[in-house]
């Protein structure tokens, strides 16, 4: 039915605490991606995954950050012990598996750590 | 790795004004998509080329891709307030079927 959702729509928190990300693909999808976009700048993938198979974590930036997704559908992307440098837009997308290669993006979480 | 590049990073016209953003990146791509990102929303597909000097149109929109699959250029005509936004290339990274690289975006305004 609809898109892409992610929740929350904004988050605020201090630094040093952990936060928790969620993305609702579209249903049927099964390639879900997760991007960090920070002000003015261009899309950083962080993970993907498809279907069963190991997700590719080669884009997350430290250990601080995980991803998991649950069941095929529903991923949560958790970043411990936030750092002021962690503030951006969380964006999540996801794709069919055939057809068009297109991404269809949710509205993204922005997070901004004080 | 691999990195795709475009300029310019801003431009700012008149309505009614030609637009173009250009990307290049540094390997051959297997295909090249274009995305916009209206202000405060999030980005939305708008072309997939895979074809060695393909040309596609979308209304006042062209896509073309290079002969060598290395570029790529989005040239809009007679610019509207509504093509404001933020103008993404990405390309497959390494050759990946999954994996994108996006440029950094070309920010397109607008002056009524």
């Amino acid at each position: 039915g609809a898109g892409v959702s992610q929740s929350p729509s904004n988050k605020v928190t201090e630094k040093g605490k952990d936060v928790e990300l969620r993305c609702d693909p579209i249903s049927g999808h099964t390639a879900l991606y997760w991007y960090r976009q920070s002000l003015g700048q261009g899309l950083e993938f962080l993970i993907y995954f498809q279907g069963n198979s190991a997700p590719d974590k080669s884009g997350l930036p430290s250990d601080r950050f995980s991803a998991e997704r649950t069941g095929g559908s529903v991923s949560t992307l958790t970043i411990q012990r936030t750092q002021q440098e962690d503030s951006a837009v969380y964006l999540c997308a996801s794709k069919g598996l055939e057809g068009p290669y297109e991404q269809y993006f949710g509205p993204g979480t922005r997070l901004t750590v004080t | 790795g691999q990195q795709v590049m475009q300029i310019p990073q801003y431009q700012h016209v008149q309505e009614g004004e030609d637009f173009t953003t250009y990307c290049n990146s540094s390997t051959t791509l297997s295909n090249i998509q274009w995305y916009k990102q209206r202000p405060g929303g999030h980005p939305v597909f708008l072309i997939q080329l895979v074809k060695s000097g393909e040309v596609k149109k979308q209304k006042r929109l062209t896509f073309q891709f290079g002969e060598a699959k290395k570029n790529s250029s989005l040239h809009i005509t007679a610019t509207q307030t509504t093509d404001v936004g933020t103008y993404f290339c990405a390309g497959p990274d390494g050759g990946s079927n999954y994996k994108l690289t996006f440029g950094k975006g070309t920010l397109l305004t607008v002056n009524p």
